[in-house]
């Protein structure tokens, strides 16, 4: 049973730049969420996708961006990238909120650097 | 809003001494509780979770109970391994509907033979 994968494991970025990081949730998941992590400190909620739409968003700009495909594949776009941008970006994916079930499972994240 | 405070570290401990992790947290009705491990350069893994009052999570060895009054959900251990040398994130989520998670920031803790 495949977990949650995604990719690149890491990226180097010049500021002003737009990135695509990208994530496959574990199989039988509907739901994805995307996490910020600094170095040091705990994930930060980005947004969530179900059915194709944005359902949550965390305090980030609108700068960061997200898709979620019909096969529940999920893409986050951030662009302009700042300095600040630098961190682990986590992937998570859930089942959907009809099905009652408090878990997500993560992936292993992007390091994304901005120099 | 929701918030998680867990006691900073970094925490050191030797082989097979007791672990205690402090949690508390702030939310609106009743949240599921989680403790999440990160080793190094890797993502996030579920250690544990408790989803109502007087709930007791546990794995490997790790416990934690979801004490209401208190508004806490401490992690122990009562003989860490070096293999336990991890960070350690605890977490809440609103129950039902779209959940987001709601992490600390994390104690490291590093065991030495």
């Amino acid at each position: 049973d495949a977990g949650v994968t995604q990719s690149p494991t890491h990226l180097i970025k010049t500021r002003g730049q737009q990135v695509t990081l990208r994530c496959s949730p574990k199989s039988g998941h509907d739901t994805v969420s995307w996490y910020q992590q600094a170095l040091g400190q705990g994930p930060q909620f980005i947004f969530q996708y179900y059915e194709e739409e944005e359902r949550q968003r965390g305090n980030f700009p609108d700068r960061f961006s997200g898709h979620q495909f019909p096969n529940y594949s999920s893409e986050l776009n951030v662009n302009a990238l700042w300095l600040g941008d630098s961190a682990l970006y986590l992937c998570a994916s859930s089942l959907g909120p009809s099905q009652g079930s408090h878990e997500q499972y993560f992936g292993p994240g992007t390091r994304l650097t901005v120099t | 809003g929701n918030s998680v405070t867990q006691m900073e570290g970094p925490v050191t401990l030797s082989e097979e001494a007791f672990l205690t992790i402090n949690c508390t947290y702030t939310a609106t009705g009743y949240p599921s509780l989680f403790w999440y491990v990160q080793y190094p350069g890797e993502g996030l893994q579920l250690l544990l979770k408790a989803t109502k009052a007087d709930d007791k999570g546990s794995n490997k060895g790790f416990e934690a109970t979801y004490r209401k009054e208190t508004t806490s959900f401490h992690l122990e251990k009562g003989s860490v391994q070096v293999s336990d040398s991890a960070v350690y994130f605890c977490a809440l989520s609103r129950s039902g509907g779209y959940q987001k998670v709601t992490f600390g920031i994390g104690t490291k803790l590093q065991v030495i033979p």
